[in-house]
């Protein structure tokens, strides 16, 4: 079957740096989404990888290793408000989103 | 300013009832989703669309029925043949280009008693 695992739930300190990990298993891989949701409220794009390496926007940064089946959002500098779920989705062979079940970020001041 | 508008934000109905969820986008997108989302579970595809007039089950899409006759409108009615309603329910949308990520509407929490 097709997976992807995330940590349930992460807590950090404003400032600080936080790594979230995203593994998966899926038939075929088109890509990996990240997202932030804030509770109640819709999910937003953060990131797209499809090759090895790392994508960095501001104060978040997207890492990808295909042969591992492994991702990590990476945000520096936190704030407050990144206190959020983040979600990682996989595109499998077929173009169909595969989901996590998200990592809940708690900052602490 | 483009985007995803689902409504009511909170939906309450008794069970044995019949309801429909609205999704509206301006966003020009030809495909649209319908996701539910559990706590614990990541997000289920129940249906999806990639033109008018035509639509897809997705993983779960047994006791829902979708209609798309306008390209901003897909909304879903939750019959009342699905055993387990209360949930999340997600509307989204995306451009051209299989890395074209999705824009999602701001929910509906559906609680059937």
């Amino acid at each position: 079957g097709q997976n992807i695992d995330q940590p349930t739930e992460m807590t950090a300190t404003e400032g600080a740096i936080v790594q979230i990990n995203c593994t998966y298993q899926t038939s075929g891989f088109n890509g990996l989404f990240w997202y932030q949701q804030h509770a109640g409220e819709a999910p937003t794009f953060l990131s797209y990888n499809v090759l090895d390496g790392l994508e960095e926007k501001g104060r978040f940064s997207s890492f990808l290793s295909r042969s591992k089946g492994y991702s990590y959002l990476l945000l520096k500098e936190l704030q407050m408000k990144d206190s959020a779920s983040y979600l990682c989705a996989v595109m499998d062979s077929n173009y169909q989103l595969i989901w996590g079940a998200g990592t809940k970020l708690i900052i602490k001041p | 300013d483009g985007g995803i508008t689902q409504s009511p934000k909170y939906l309450f109905r008794k069970e044995g009832q019949n309801v429909t969820l609205s999704c509206e986008q301006n966003l020009n997108h030809d495909a649209m989703y319908w996701y539910r989302q559990d706590p614990g579970q990541g997000l289920r595809l129940i249906y999806y669309s990639q033109i008018v007039n035509d639509f897809q089950k997705g993983d779960i899409a047994e006791g829902y029925s979708v209609s798309r006759e306008k390209k901003e409108s897909f909304p879903l009615t939750v019959t009342s043949a699905q055993k387990n309603p209360t949930a999340f329910y997600l509307c989204a949308s995306s451009g051209q280009g299989d890395n074209s990520p999705l824009h999602f509407g701001n929910g509906t929490r559906l609680t059937v008693t």
